[in-house]
C-alpha cells in the first residue's frame, strides 16, 4: 500500500518567516495530494490540494509543489503569523483511499 | 450545505460498556472513513465505506470493533466492550470522488474516553 512520510515533526519560525514541511509518497498511481491543517481540540481541515497533473498551486500565503518524478510534494507557507500555528498533514491519494503522513507541529512565535 | 455531523463530541464509558459514533456525510457524498487518532500522534485509517457496504477494512480491530453505513442514516462505529486503549479521537470524513480525486472533508471527531 501507499506510505507517506512527513519532515519535520516540529517546526519553530519567528513570525514572518516562511515554513516549509515536505512529503514523499511511494505509490506512483497515488494522483491527489491533499493538505490538512489541525487546530487543538478540531477536526482536520483541507487547506490546499494538487492534483497529479499540476506542478504548482498558490493560494494568497500558501502554496503548495509536487514532484512527480520524485514523488515528493512540499507546502510553503510565507509570512507565517500565529494564527498558522497549527498541525498540518499532508496526504496521497489513490481514488478512495487516503494515506496521512504523521504530521508536522507548526509553530509561529510573535 | 452543512458539514461533516459527528456525535456525540465527546462520549465517556466505562470498560466493557458499547460506544457508538455516529457520522452524517456532507450533502450528495457517498463515501464514509474513520480515523482514529491518539494523543499528539497522526490519523490511523481504520475503515472505507460507501452506502450499505464497506469497501477497505484494513484497518480496524479484528475484534469488538464494527462499522456500516446503511442506506438512511448516518454512518456508525461500534466499539464493544470497550478498553482504556480505546481512549481517542475518532474522526470521520465524507468524500463523492467525484472526477476520479478523492477530496475529503472531516467532521469535528468524537473524543472517546473509557474510564
Amino acid at each position: 500500500g501507499e506510505n507517506v512520510e512527513q519532515h519535520p515533526s516540529t517546526l519553530s519560525v519567528q513570525e514572518g518567516d516562511s515554513a516549509v514541511i515536505k512529503c514523499t509518497y511511494s505509490d506512483s498511481a497515488s494522483n491527489y495530494f491533499p493538505w490538512y491543517k489541525q487546530e487543538l481540540g478540531k477536526g482536520p481541515q483541507l487547506i490546499i490540494d494538487i492534483r497529479s497533473n499540476v506542478g504548482e498551486k498558490k493560494d494568497q500565503r500558501i502554496a503548495v509543489t509536487l514532484n512527480k518524478t520524485a514523488k515528493h510534494f512540499s507546502l510553503h507557507i510565507t509570512e507565517t503569523q500565529p494564527e498558522d500555528s497549527a498541525v498540518y498533514f499532508c496526504a496521497a491519494s489513490i481514488p478512495s483511499t487516503l494515506t496521512f503522513g504523521k504530521g508536522t507541529m507548526l509553530l509561529v512565535s510573535p | 450545505n452543512a458539514g461533516v455531523m459527528q456525535n456525540p463530541r465527546h462520549l465517556v464509558r466505562r470498560r466493557g460498556q458499547e460506544a457508538r459514533l455516529r457520522c452524517s456525510p456532507m450533502k450528495g457524498h457517498s463515501h464514509v472513513y474513520w480515523y482514529r487518532q491518539l494523543p499528539e500522534e497522526g490519523l490511523k485509517f481504520m475503515v472505507y465505506l460507501q452506502k450499505e457496504n464497506i469497501i477497505d477494512e484494513s484497518g480496524m480491530p479484528k475484534e469488538r470493533f464494527s462499522a456500516e453505513f446503511p442506506k438512511e442514516g448516518p454512518s456508525i462505529l461500534r466499539i464493544q466492550q470497550v478498553v482504556r486503549g480505546d481512549s481517542a479521537a475518532y474522526f470521520c470524513a465524507s468524500s463523492s470522488d467525484r472526477g476520479g480525486y478523492t477530496e475529503a472533508f472531516f467532521g469535528q471527531g468524537t473524543r472517546l474516553t473509557v474510564v
